[in-house]
């Protein structure tokens, strides 16, 4: 089945550091979705991208949907102590545009004050 | 507008008894997913359901395990004569019709002793 690969794995920054991350996969994904997780907690949508070449923006978080359609990357501005939690990636499977989503591993983040 | 809703949030069952998880989705959405999440690890799809229809049980184990999202009422996922290996974060998504974005609720947390 399709999978995606997201790195690193894990990071450690300082307060106010700027932080990226991507996602890759073998196959082509029509729609790219970041979420966050806090501990104890679902995932929340950060941003969604539709369209290949896509480069979105939500406050401090840019997004980008890549032109081959493998890979998608996550910036964070600035980074504050609340960034802390884990960063999915997800897309929808099997080619389509909606139903069932195929998450990576995630990317656990790390901020000290 | 209140978001996606689950109970319990924490699920406590010994072996061989029944686990129930409740979903209820987001106002005016009508597809539901649900998701198992294993100790750091990503989120794995489980089964995808509109209004009385399974869409796509895929990534359901073939015994022990259904899920219904009846015409009135939450949807429920189902576990019967559990077993340690079925603990877990159950969570569950809802998305308006054909659309790629889905919400998560807060999870059931199942432990079985």
């Amino acid at each position: 089945g399709q999978q995606l690969n997201q790195s690193p794995q894990s990071m450690f920054i300082q307060e106010g550091e700027d932080v990226s991350m991507n996602c890759t996969s073998s196959s082509i994904f029509n729609t790219w979705l970041w979420y966050k997780q806090d501990p104890g907690e679902g995932p929340v949508l950060l941003i969604a991208l539709y369209k290949a070449g896509e480069l979105t923006s939500n406050g401090r978080l840019t997004a980008q949907f890549g032109i081959t359609r493998k890979d998608s990357f996550l910036n964070i501005s600035a980074s504050i102590p609340s960034d802390v939690g884990i960063y999915f990636c997800a897309g929808p499977s099997g080619g389509t545009s909606y139903g069932k989503l195929t998450f990576g591993q995630g990317t656990i983040l790390t901020v000290h004050p | 507008n209140a978001g996606v809703m689950q109970n319990p949030r924490h699920l406590v069952r010994r072996r061989g008894q029944e686990a129930r998880l409740r979903c209820s989705p987001m106002k005016g959405h009508s597809h539901v997913y649900w998701y198992r999440q294993l100790p750091e690890e990503g989120l794995k799809f489980m089964v995808y359901l509109q209004k009385e229809n399974i869409i796509d049980e895929s990534g359901m184990p073939k015994e022990r395990f259904s899920a219904e999202f009846p015409k009135e009422g939450p949807s429920i996922l189902r576990i019967q004569q559990v077993v340690r290996g079925d603990s877990a974060a159950y969570f569950c998504a809802s998305s308006p019709p054909s659309k790629e974005t889905q919400y998560f609720g807060p999870g059931t947390r199942l432990l079985v002793l």
